[in-house]
């Protein structure tokens, strides 16, 4: 089993359409859960950081964790052609400082 | 800027050569991690450092690379005898550490992209 698992993409969604991202992890002790963002030839930017349960908004990002489900998602609203990108799930695991990625998912939203 | 930067951009090497990447942290920042990303996967860590002592080395780092980071500032890579393999991405990527907290988080430089032909 994979450390971190995101859905495989690639999601195409309309403009002005929610994209919704989801990853789950193995570790039930990670304390700490990233998404970045990464355009092709770029390097990953970060977006969003989560650290309790529930939901933490910003802008048009949500995330959302869910500890005892091992699960962690992210919500784009309103899509707009600059969201087109690889969106990157990382994980700190229990008592470790390295992240752990996932195989990122792909999204483009089409004008 | 204030970010991280690497240093170089790209590089082309032919098989056998040995190359060496620099990274310089965020200026406060007292951890620096080293990743590798190839096409289609997310980062993988390679090592990392707190201060000028490197804690830890995944073993996907075989003995042709090695990584230094001298005075707790940048930090070098060096692959030696480089193979096809790997050509990849190369991310530094730093953090503020224990004054950080629970909640310390990576920001990654720009890569350095290696292609070894």
């Amino acid at each position: 089993q994979k450390e971190v698992e995101q859905n495989s993409g690639p999601l195409s969604v309309p403009e002005g359409a929610i994209a919704s991202l989801n990853c789950t992890y193995s570790d039930r002790g990670s304390q700490s859960f990233f998404w970045y963002r990464q355009y092709s030839g770029k390097s990953p930017e970060l977006i969003m950081s989560i650290y309790s349960n529930g939901d933490k908004e910003d802008g048009r990002f949500t995330a959302q964790l869910n500890k005892a489900s091992q699960y962690v998602s992210l919500l784009i609203r309103d899509s707009q052609p600059s969201d087109s990108a690889t969106y990157l799930c990382a994980v700190i695991r229990s008592n470790d400082y390295k992240l752990s990625f996932g195989a990122g998912t792909t999204v483009t939203v089409r004008a | 800027d204030t970010g991280v930067s690497q240093d170089p951009r790209h590089k082309i090497t032919k098989r056998g050569q040995n190359v060496t990447f620099r990274c310089d942290p965020i200026s406060e920042h007292n951890r620096l991690y080293w990743y590798r990303q190839t096409l289609g996967q997310g980062p993988e860590f390679l090592t990392y450092f707190q201060n000028e002592a490197q804690l830890e080395k995944s073993r996907l780092l075989s003995d042709r690379f090695s990584a230094e980071r001298p005075k707790g500032s940048f930090s070098t890579l060096e692959i030696q005898r480089t193979e096809q393999g790997d050509s990849a991405m190369y991310l530094c990527a730093s953090s503020l550490g224990a004054a950080g907290g629970p909640t310390d988080t990576q920001y990654f430089g720009p890569g350095t992209r290696l292609t070894v032909l």
